[in-house]
């Protein structure tokens, strides 16, 4: 079946710096793709979707500076946490959209923790 | 405006007896109605989904849903847990398939005793 996956699955990383997270359609095309955020034990967040070739579309609350989202091709989407904090830390999880069949498909998400 | 209520946070059940993960929703339009399964630390694995055409829905690990409209209800049922059952369960509702489009439940923890 189509695969979505993410990396790193894990990071740590200190105050201050900032963490890239990878989300790529593995034999698929997906001209959308969506970054969720999950706090613990809580459901599922969407912060934005990110559009092949044009900007990400952010959800109200969600500062765009802060969570940069690149879509640079139709299998890879990038969430950017620029200047983490400690309230940064949390499950991301990205999902990706079939362009053919338009059918929806989750990655196995990435644990930030900024200490 | 859509939304989607799962009436219980946490549900324990002895491997071996059903299961009952209640979700009820609110739509104006007709909807398309998921749920997904999340196991610690991993991504959301779709289970089933109704999409307006037979309303009792098989899904995957022996699961299935019964979309009643007059109750605006979409339990999700299994026979016989397995331990392997252990899990967050998520109920969502969409009125397409787009990612943008979906309201998630606030999830059902289901554990499961030996």
């Amino acid at each position: 079946g189509a695969v979505v996956s993410q990396h790193p699955s894990w990071v740590i990383c200190k105050s201050g710096t900032s963490v890239k997270i990878e989300c790529r359609s593995l034999d698929f095309q997906a001209t959308t793709m969506f970054w969720y955020r999950q706090f613990p034990k809580q459901s599922l967040m969407l912060m934005a979707t990110s559009n092949e070739g044009s900007k990400a579309t952010y959800e109200q609350g969600v500062e765009k500076d802060k969570f940069l989202i690149n879509h640079a091709s139709l299998t890879l989407s990038t969430l950017t946490v620029t200047s983490a904090h400690p309230e940064d830390s949390s499950f991301y999880i990205c999902s990706a959209r079939d362009r053919d069949t338009g059918e929806l498909f989750f990655g196995e998400g990435s644990r930030l923790t900024v200490l | 405006a859509q939304s989607v209520t799962q009436l219980d946070s946490h549900v324990s059940v002895s491997e071996g007896t059903p299961v009952l993960l209640r979700c009820n929703y609110s739509s104006s339009y007709s909807p398309s109605l998921f749920w997904y399964v999340q196991h610690p630390n991993k991504g959301l694995q779709l289970l089933l989904k109704y999409t307006s055409a037979a309303t009792l829905v098989k899904g995957i690990n022996g699961f299935e849903a019964e979309f009643k409209k007059s109750e605006t209800s979409f339990h999700l049922t299994k026979p016989s847990a397995h331990m392997s059952d252990a899990a967050e369960y998520f109920c969502v509702v969409s009125y397409n398939n787009a990612g943008n489009m979906l309201t998630f439940g606030g999830g059902t923890r289901l554990m499961v005793k030996p």
